[in-house]
């Protein structure tokens, strides 16, 4: 049972664009979400987070977006940089429920075109 | 490098052999978990560790895994008898010792130990 599912295994961009990256969940006790970016042959680092409580958490070019009702969130990065490309997942915890754990969705490649 | 430090990388095993992968956790951080990547899969979680403490083993294969934390050194996460199927990246992470300072969930990861089993 996949509770975090990135629905797009890739997504390509034109570098100035906006890249849109989406996430569904099914866990209603998830109340604290991330997105991290992958790099081949690295591991994954953090890149933002949002609380379940907020519906948008911007950080320089990097915004996310809650929206509770639906279980979805969203990244939008802009303006896309071809640095940029890179596998993003997005992970969810149960913060408030005392898990530690991360569930993350399988990724979604994101290819920034110069 | 104040990083989290896996070895090593790459392992390769045959089946039926015994995977040892290492993890230090960035200085500063007592908190040590792992995770495993299956190709074109995310990352599962597999235990978090505290030292000297198991805290929580639910992600882990009831056989032939084990994990460990001890007072001085590395955290160990230890296959024994491995399958084909365990093939996969593993990745280790830590936090900081109060869960209350910081970002909820960022965890540092290392680079990973791609174990390939022949």
């Amino acid at each position: 049972d996949q509770q975090v599912k990135q629905n797009s295994p890739s997504l390509s961009v034109q570098e100035g664009r906006i890249s849109i990256l989406n996430c569904d969940y099914t866990n209603s006790m998830f109340d604290y979400f991330l997105w991290y970016k992958k790099y081949p042959a690295e591991g994954p680092t953090f890149l933002i987070s949002i609380s379940s409580i907020k519906d948008k958490n911007e950080d320089g070019r990097f915004t996310v977006f809650l929206n509770k009702s639906a279980k979805h969130l969203s990244l939008h990065i802009v303006p896309s940089q071809p640095g940029d490309s890179a596998v993003y997942f997005c992970a969810a915890s149960a913060w408030g429920a005392g898990s530690y754990q991360l569930t993350f969705g399988k990724g979604t490649k994101l290819s920034v075109i110069p | 490098n104040a990083g989290v430090m896996q070895n090593p990388r790459h392992l390769v095993r045959r089946r039926g052999q015994e995977a040892r992968l290492r993890c230090s956790p960035m200085k500063g951080h007592s908190h040590v978990y792992w995770y495993r990547q299956l190709p074109e899969e995310g990352l599962k979680f597999m235990v978090y560790l505290q030292k000297e403490n198991i805290i929580d083993e639910s992600g882990m294969p009831k056989e032939r895994f084990s994990a460990e934390f001890p007072k001085e050194g590395p955290s160990i996460l230890r296959i024994q008898q491995v399958v084909r199927g365990d093939s996969a990246a593993y990745f280790c992470a830590s936090s900081p010792p109060s869960l209350l300072t910081g970002v909820p969930g960022e965890l540092f990861f290392g680079e990973g130990s791609r174990l390939t089993v022949l």
